[in-house]
């Protein structure tokens, strides 16, 4: 079975600075996704990056960037120039690219972000 | 009214008490989902729905009962709960289930207490 965890229960970034948060995954497969999704306060979950396995060029979104690592299974979110709104949990999550449930999204823990202003 | 709705919001409830939780997606999609999230915990994926049909009961006891009168429509009955069952419950929806990928949209939850 898949995991993922992410090592960093709470992360603090001051506002404009930049914030790496950590994941890593478990898996024997070759083909599958990765997300980044974001839960402000408010609660409603947003997607926030993805990262196909099969290609090897970082995803970016803007201020969002991965850092992907396929051999090492590291798959951590860079965000540049923070900003208030950034502040939230963020939650890493593999879903497998082949047969099988490969709609079951897999979950780590979370980061909670906070920006200092 | 966008995206993935739930209703209630908030709710409290005895552990005789039945009730139940709705969602609603205004996206068009065929396939929505129940999460649990719990304080510390990752994520749980609780049920699956795809083309109105459960495709996915992730081991979920029974007195938590799905129902998918349509794509659009998701209810949660919840019956003889424990106080271990609090925690929020998110609904998600996509385009479909499988086999490509389709982004998971989520809703806002609804925070249950079990007195």
């Amino acid at each position: 079975a898949q995991t993922v965890t992410q090592s960093q229960p709470e992360m603090s970034v001051q506002e404009a600075e930049t914030v790496t948060l950590s994941c890593t995954y478990d898996t024997s497969e070759s083909d599958y996704y990765l997300f980044w999704y974001k839960q402000p306060p408010s609660r409603q979950m947003i997607l926030v990056i993805r990262q196909e396995a099969y290609k090897q060029q970082n995803a970016t979104e803007n201020r969002f960037s991965v850092n992907f690592q396929k051999a090492a299974k590291s798959f951590s979110l860079k965000i540049s120039d923070s900003q208030l709104g950034d502040a939230a949990m963020y939650f890493c999550a593999y879903r497998s690219g082949s047969g099988g449930s490969n709609y079951k999204l897999t979950f780590g823990k979370g980061t909670l972000l906070t920006v200092n202003p | 009214e966008t995206g993935v709705t739930q209703t209630p919001r908030h709710l409290v409830m005895g552990m005789t008490n039945k009730k139940s939780l709705k969602c609603e997606q205004h996206l068009g999609h065929n396939a929505m989902y129940w999460y649990k999230q719990s304080a510390k915990k990752p994520l749980e994926l609780m049920f699956v729905y795809n083309f109105k049909e459960q495709t996915e009961n992730n081991s979920v006891p029974s007195r938590f009962s799905p129902e998918c009168p349509n794509s659009s429509h998701l209810f949660l009955h919840l019956h003889t709960l424990q106080p271990e069952d609090s925690a929020l419950y998110l609904c998600a929806s996509s385009l479909s289930a499988a086999p490509d990928y389709n982004e998971q949209f989520f809703g806002p939850g609804t925070r249950l207490t079990v007195l």
